[in-house]
């Protein structure tokens, strides 16, 4: 059985500050990994994914997230937050004979401040 | 480039009518997938096809059911709508259910009065 929980389902940072979302998973297989966004009205965009290899993997807009076996985590960071950040985030686990079949998480909701 | 479309994009529909959401996509992609968004849900998989002539339910496929028309197509039918199946409805599609990267469509949103 494959699950993801989100701690936090709202996240507030200020401009310019770390963003750290958090995400942790369970996996009965050895798991792939992913981050996705979501702007208001719109569908579900790759942020970054980890299969396997390097356990930091850097996506895209200046995120990046590292998957720790040992915690069954895999955190997403950004050094600097930007106004533009502000969305859903998602973090999801696939794998096993059908790795299109991704187990979400219920999403944190990103608010950056001026 | 297209990539993943969807239509409608709103619907609203009575309690025991039917309709199907449609979905093509214009990757030339072996898999496809449905889910619905639901708010403080995520998105829950209703049913997916790894390719062509193939399907397979997701965690909730109960009340829906899908067609894989040909590679590009993938529709899914509520056959009696519930006020339950109000949701955002996600189609997405991946170049194969090894690779793992899915691309989303814009959504449709049902509403069921």
């Amino acid at each position: 059985a494959q699950s993801v929980t989100q701690l936090g389902s709202h996240v507030s940072v200020s401009e310019g500050a770390l963003v750290l979302l958090r995400c942790n998973y369970s996996s009965s297989v050895p798991p792939y990994l992913f981050w996705y966004v979501q702007y208001p009205n719109q569908g579900l965009q790759l942020l970054l994914k980890y299969t396997t290899g390097a356990t930091l993997v850097k996506g895209i807009n200046g995120f990046e997230a590292e998957f720790k076996k040992s915690e069954t985590s895999f955190h997403l960071t950004k050094p600097s937050a930007h106004m533009s950040d502000a969305a859903e985030y998602f973090c999801a686990v696939g794998g096993g004979s059908t790795l299109g079949r991704l187990y979400f998480g219920r999403g944190t909701q990103l608010t950056v401040w001026p | 480039n297209a990539g993943v479309t969807q239509t409608p994009k709103f619907q609203v529909l009575k309690t025991g009518q039917s309709m199907t959401l449609q979905c093509a996509q214009d990757m030339n992609h072996n898999s496809m997938y449905w889910y619905r968004q639901d708010p403080g849900m995520g998105l829950r998989l209703i049913y997916y096809s790894a390719s062509e002539g193939t399907t397979d339910k997701g965690e909730v496929p109960n009340g829906y059911n899908v067609s894989r028309l040909n590679k590009r197509e993938f529709s899914l039918r509520l056959e009696s709508a519930a006020p339950s199946q109000t949701s955002v409805y996600f189609c997405a599609s991946e170049p194969s259910h090894l690779i793992a990267e899915a691309f989303f469509g814009q959504g449709t949103r049902l509403t069921v009065v």
